[in-house]
């Protein structure tokens, strides 16, 4: 069993819609938690970043860390087609625990 | 301000050939990493350098060396390439430790055949 486990998608939502992006995880030590967007050929970029649990929000963007169920989410409200992309999550334990990451999520918006 | 930048965009390589990935990083960072990213598989850590001088292996290392040259440079040599490494690989940097925010670079997508 992978340490994150996250859907691959496709998921395909018309635009305006709320889309909920999910991870899994098995390991408690993890404390910092990051959602990053990636575009076709690009490198990932940092969207939201999450310290414990609680919700973070960022304009359309909202993030969920539920730590009791070893949970994290990621919202987004009134969809574009520009956020048509790869949502991957990431979590560390900081110090020296490395990041490790989800397979990714595609994500499709349709106009 | 270019950021992190990757040197060659696309490659193709014959098994057993040997070729170096560059990268460099112009935001002063102490950190820098390696990654392959295979379809299913998300990212995976070849290398990763903490601060100048040091190296140290992360989760996939078989198969290739890295070199921190300086403060902005981080390389990745494949010895003696095979199909297996076939990927997307991507360099980034940050200023200090796992749970700083990452910046990558826009990847070089490596074939061996």
């Amino acid at each position: 069993q992978k340490e994150v486990e996250q859907d691959p998608g496709p998921l395909s939502v018309p635009e305006g819609a709320i889309v909920s992006l999910n991870c899994t995880y098995s390991n408690s030590a993890f404390q910092y938690f990051m959602w990053y967007r990636q575009y076709s050929r690009k490198g990932p970029e940092l969207l939201m970043y999450t310290y414990s649990s609680g919700n973070k929000e960022d304009g359309r963007f909202t993030a969920q860390v539920d730590k009791s169920s070893k949970y994290i989410s990621l919202f987004i409200r009134d969809s574009q087609p520009s956020d048509s992309a790869t949502y991957l999550c990431a979590m560390t334990g900081g110090s020296n625990y490395q990041l490790i990451w989800g397979a990714g999520t595609k994500l499709i918006i349709k106009p | 301000n270019a950021g992190v930048t990757q040197t060659p965009k696309f490659q193709v390589l014959k098994t057993g050939q040997s070729m170096t990935l560059q990268c460099a990083q112009d935001m002063n960072h102490n950190s820098m990493y390696w990654y392959r990213q295979d379809p299913g598989m998300g990212l995976r850590l070849i290398y990763y350098s903490a601060s100048e001088g040091t190296t140290d292996k992360g989760e996939v290392p078989n198969g290739y060396n890295v070199s921190r040259l300086n403060k902005r440079e981080f390389s990745l040599r494949l010895e003696s390439a095979a199909p297996s490494q076939t990927s997307v690989y991507f360099c980034a940097s940050t200023q200090q430790g796992w749970g700083e925010k990452l910046f990558f670079g826009s990847g070089t997508q490596l074939s061996v055949l």
